[in-house]
């Protein structure tokens, strides 16, 4: 199993409070993603990271921003939590270019959070 | 902009019968291409990946899968399910090796004893 760990785990929190969730991997790999699932939409991506401080948005960046300061960890943070972002959310990784690799992704185990 | 679609949302086999899940992608060139397996709960698993070469790609746990670029699909088969295949399926498409990978909306598989 790929080396991610994501934190925390599950989480409750009141609309409008910030919240933000950890992505942590020792792969030392280039890429890192943020995805979120919702029954009937699968997974859609929120935003990414192409190295240390590169970052770019996905398909439903609104209301998200990202932080990547070190390889190793990228940070997921919600301004203002509103109810249509409880979701589960997913950190991935990917290693890029290389013969064998190409960019399959591989994921955490998730992050339920729950905005009421 | 690329696509994929997962037309079955469900899908209901019994154990033991063959099972072909589909995916079709839409995109000019051709593109990276993936089936991930999701069990309730966890993250998602890789099954198998297709970037060149040989249009017939093993995975693991008994899968296959088939690029036909006239097509655009990338169809996931195993010729016998087990009861422990049930889960959710996810195909996902990448252009290139830098970018980022766009999946389906996933298809249910569902196991009759």
């Amino acid at each position: 199993d790929a080396g991610i760990t994501q934190s925390p785990r599950h989480k409750v929190t009141e609309t409008g409070t910030p919240v933000t969730l950890r992505c942590h991997q020792t792969e030392n790999h280039r890429y890192m993603y943020w995805y979120r699932q919702d029954p009937g939409h699968g997974l859609r991506l929120i935003h990414y990271s192409y190295g240390v401080k590169d970052t770019d948005k996905g398909e439903v960046s609104d209301g998200y921003s990202v932080s990547r300061s070190k390889t190793e960890d990228f940070l997921l943070t919600l301004e203002s939590a509103t109810s249509s972002q409880t979701s589960v959310y997913f950190c991935a990784i990917s290693p890029g270019q290389g013969k064998d690799a190409g960019n399959t992704i591989y994921f955490g185990e998730g992050s339920w959070l729950t905005v009421v | 902009a690329q696509s994929v679609t997962q037309p079955d949302i469900h899908i209901t086999v019994s154990e033991g019968a063959s099972l072909e899940l589909r995916c079709n992608y839409s995109y000019g060139a051709t593109p990276y291409l993936f089936w991930y397996v999701q069990s309730p709960g966890q993250g998602l698993q890789l099954l198998l990946k297709y970037f060149s070469g040989d249009t017939l790609v093993q995975g693991i746990k008994g899968f296959e899968a088939e690029f036909k670029r006239s097509q655009s699909s990338f169809n996931l088969r195993k010729p016998s399910v087990h009861w422990s295949d049930a889960a959710e399926y996810f195909c996902a498409v990448g252009l290139n090796r830098d970018d980022k990978i766009i999946f389906g909306k996933g298809t249910r598989l569902h196991i009759l004893p």
